[in-house]
């Protein structure tokens, strides 16, 4: 079993403040990756990365920035949040098998209200 | 573009029951299908994996079916529990992107 940790698991914070949301895994996986989850909805990719100094956008457009310096740590950065922001954030990992093995790992999420 | 999408949405079945979830995908050219489990407050845990040679997989109480062809796939729950009462989603790995493509669930309730 993975573990894979996630900080804040809510926060409520103002429009146009800088937030920068953290996600950590102990299982040495390459891949990472960012998820926002609406309520009864699917998740979307925002952001992935398969290794160290690796990061692409995923299908869903945002306006959030990541970085991948340290293999177990993938943290998402909003400069200025607003109220579109609003959601939950999943982040989840996987280790390469080939990919009719693959599955993905993931934290609790962070729940994030904009006011 | 590969879409995803489960019927129903949610469900509410006493104790004890058998029961069936949909799953259905429109582009056959996938690595697997996936079944995950999401409880409240709480990340998504991965329960059955197809791999896109195989037709089923089992687990305990669950059993998940593939059709590539048709581009279904089942989840069976069998003697359904209060414990069992989450939102379960279903996922396939597509090979034109290298990404899980996510159906938004169906939620399940197990009255005792």
């Amino acid at each position: 079993e993975a573990d894979i940790y996630q900080t804040p698991r809510y926060l409520v914070i103002g429009t146009g403040k800088k937030i920068t949301l953290e996600c950590s895994q102990t299982m040495g996986h390459d891949k990472m990756y960012w998820y926002q989850q609406d309520p009864g909805m699917e998740l979307h990719l925002i952001h992935y990365s398969y290794g160290v100094n690796s990061t692409e956008k995923g299908d869903l457009s945002s306006e959030s920035t990541v970085s991948r310096i340290r293999t177990e740590h993938f943290p998402l950065t909003l400069e200025s949040a607003r109220p579109s922001h609003t959601s939950q954030y999943l982040c989840a990992s996987s280790d390469y098998r080939g990919g009719d093995q693959e599955t993905q790992y993931f934290g609790p999420g962070t729940r994030l209200l904009v006011l | 573009k590969q879409e995803v999408t489960q019927i129903p949405a949610a469900l509410s079945v006493p104790e004890g029951e058998n029961l069936v979830l949909n799953c259905s995908f429109t582009d056959s050219a996938i690595y697997n299908l996936q079944w995950f489990r999401q409880d409240p407050g709480k990340g998504l845990t991965s329960l059955l994996l197809i791999q896109s040679s195989q037709r089923e997989q089992t687990s305990g109480r669950l059993n998940a079916s593939l059709d590539k062809s048709s581009g279904r796939s089942t989840l069976y729950i069998a003697a359904s529990q209060p414990g069992d009462s989450a939102t379960y989603l279903c996922a396939v790995f597509d090979d034109s992107n290298y990404q899980l493509i996510w159906g938004a669930g169906t939620k399940l309730i197990i009255k005792p």
